[in-house]
């Protein structure tokens, strides 16, 4: 079945680089119409999306965070990486990553997530 | 791209029904029928509800559907249980290949 796994600092100072790992099993970023999108969520906010790849190496990002965010995939090692630059305390939240289904876009298995607070 | 504006409460008993609405523009929400809905338990992942609008993912309940009119998505549950008390945020395609939340919907069964 379809999981993925989430890895990662859990604490970061500001103005470091966040980079955020995501490792999946039972699918495979060869398959045609598949990706993997990142979504975080503040504590007691709202999800929100930060950027997706897909199959055929397509990259797309949260254009209010597109100058901080970079995301690449490992076909191989069967990961998803996310960096994010410039930490600020408001970036704190739960990362999730979550596997896609491209063009419907929507988003059918997540991680358990990982909570990654900023803070000196 | 501004986060699409849903109700941040709606309560209902059980056995009623409840209607979420989820509002955007004529850039996503009513341009394309790609909406998608979650529930999220406390402390839970997300869990894919409605797809495309208005399609329920094998296994779901058929007391969970969506529907959209002009920049407006809703989800509608019927039969309300109690275990039916999460948040639900609603998705939507935006245009070259980006997405946008909702605000989320704290749904409380009295």
């Amino acid at each position: 079945q379809i999981t993925l796994k989430e890895s990662g600092p859990t604490l970061v100072k500001p103005t470091q680089t966040l980079t955020l790992t995501c490792t999946l099993s039972g699918f495979s970023l060869r398959t045609s119409g598949v990706g993997v999108g990142w979504i975080r969520q503040p504590p007691g906010k709202a999800l929100e999306w930060l950027a997706l790849i897909s199959w055929n190496d397509d990259k797309r990002y949260n254009p209010s965070l597109n100058s901080r965010l970079t995301i690449t995939k490992d076909t191989s090692k069967y990961q998803v990486v996310l960096t994010m630059t410039n930490m600020d305390p408001v970036d704190t939240a739960t990362y999730y990553c979550a596997h896609l289904i491209a063009a419907p876009y929507y988003f059918d298995y997540w991680g358990q997530g990982t909570l990654v607070t900023v803070s000196s | 791209q501004s986060a699409l504006t849903q109700p941040a409460s709606v309560s209902g008993s059980p056995g009623q029904s409840i209607t979420i609405s989820c509002t955007g523009t004529s850039s996503d929400v009513g341009s394309y029928n790609l909406v998608s809905w979650y529930q999220q338990h406390p402390g839970k992942a997300p869990k894919l509800m409605i797809y495309e609008g208005s399609k329920r993912p094998s296994g779901l309940s058929n007391r969970f559907s969506g529907s959209k009119s002009g920049n407006t998505a809703s989800l509608t549950i019927s039969g309300l249980q109690a275990e039916d008390e999460a948040d639900y945020y609603c998705c939507s395609y935006a245009g070259s290949s980006t997405l946008v939340f909702g605000g989320g919907t704290k749904l409380t069964v009295l």
